[in-house]
């Protein structure tokens, strides 16, 4: 079946601008999460939602970075004013439900954001 | 979130078993030991998880120390397509994220 899909795959920007990257997870899973991965801080947890609602905001760097989740599905997360630090992998992942600890994460191809 | 600790890089060569090392010497009892990795240029995958008992897939095995220190992700015949990062993450209840170290770089030579 069909995995998490992320888009676009390549993002390049000028500094200051915003940008929006999407994320289509699983089809029926109910959680949601973001992650980046930079050469200098590794795989982070950005955000985590359940349904369309984010119980978990911990992992967002600045007020300039926000995500929304709508019907339960697809996610935006939201880079506003963007800065060269923000040059990253952006991961997306899904999971089914929430079994205190064991559910599976499913990850996305990622989108490669440059910002010059 | 309790820590772990893993080897920077090992090496191995193809065909052969592998044995990846990770110590969490501050788990708690309802951590749940997941192992995910992630090849070249791809988003991580999951490989494996445990809560005390050892596990198999059509992956890889989990050992778990019977004190729950330690546990060894196997790899039973490494191929060239299993070099990749590996992760090991513990998860508690009620702990949806994922919480990443710097993983073991597995180089396998062919």
């Amino acid at each position: 079946g069909a995995g998490v899909s992320q888009s676009p795959s390549n993002k390049v920007t000028e500094k200051g601008k915003d940008v929006e990257l999407r994320c289509d997870p699983i089809s029926g899973h109910t959680a949601l999460y973001w992650y980046r991965q930079s050469l200098g801080q590794g795989l982070e947890f950005l955000i985590y939602f359940q349904g369309n609602s984010a119980p978990d905001k911990s992992g967002l760097p600045s007020d300039r970075f926000s995500a929304e989740r709508t019907g339960g599905s697809v996610s935006t997360l939201t880079i506003q004013r963007t800065q060269q630090e923000d040059s990253a992998v952006y991961l997306c992942a899904s999971s089914s439900s929430l079994a205190v600890g064991q559910e599976t994460q499913y990850f996305g191809p990622g989108t490669r954001l440059l910002v010059l | 979130d309790a820590k772990t600790t893993q080897p920077n890089s090992m090496e191995s060569n193809e065909e052969e078993p592998v044995h990846l090392p990770c110590n969490h010497s501050t788990i708690s009892g309802t951590d749940y030991i997941h192992w995910y990795r992630q090849l070249p240029s791809q988003g991580p995958e999951y490989v494996i998880h445990g809560l005390t008992s050892n596990v198999n897939n059509r992956m890889a095995s989990l050992a778990i120390a019977e004190d729950r220190k330690s546990s060894t992700l196997i790899l039973h015949r490494a191929t060239l397509r299993d070099a990749a990062v590996y992760y090991c993450i513990l998860r508690g209840f009620g702990n949806e994220k994922l919480t990443f170290g710097t993983g073991t770089r597995l180089t396998i030579i062919p």
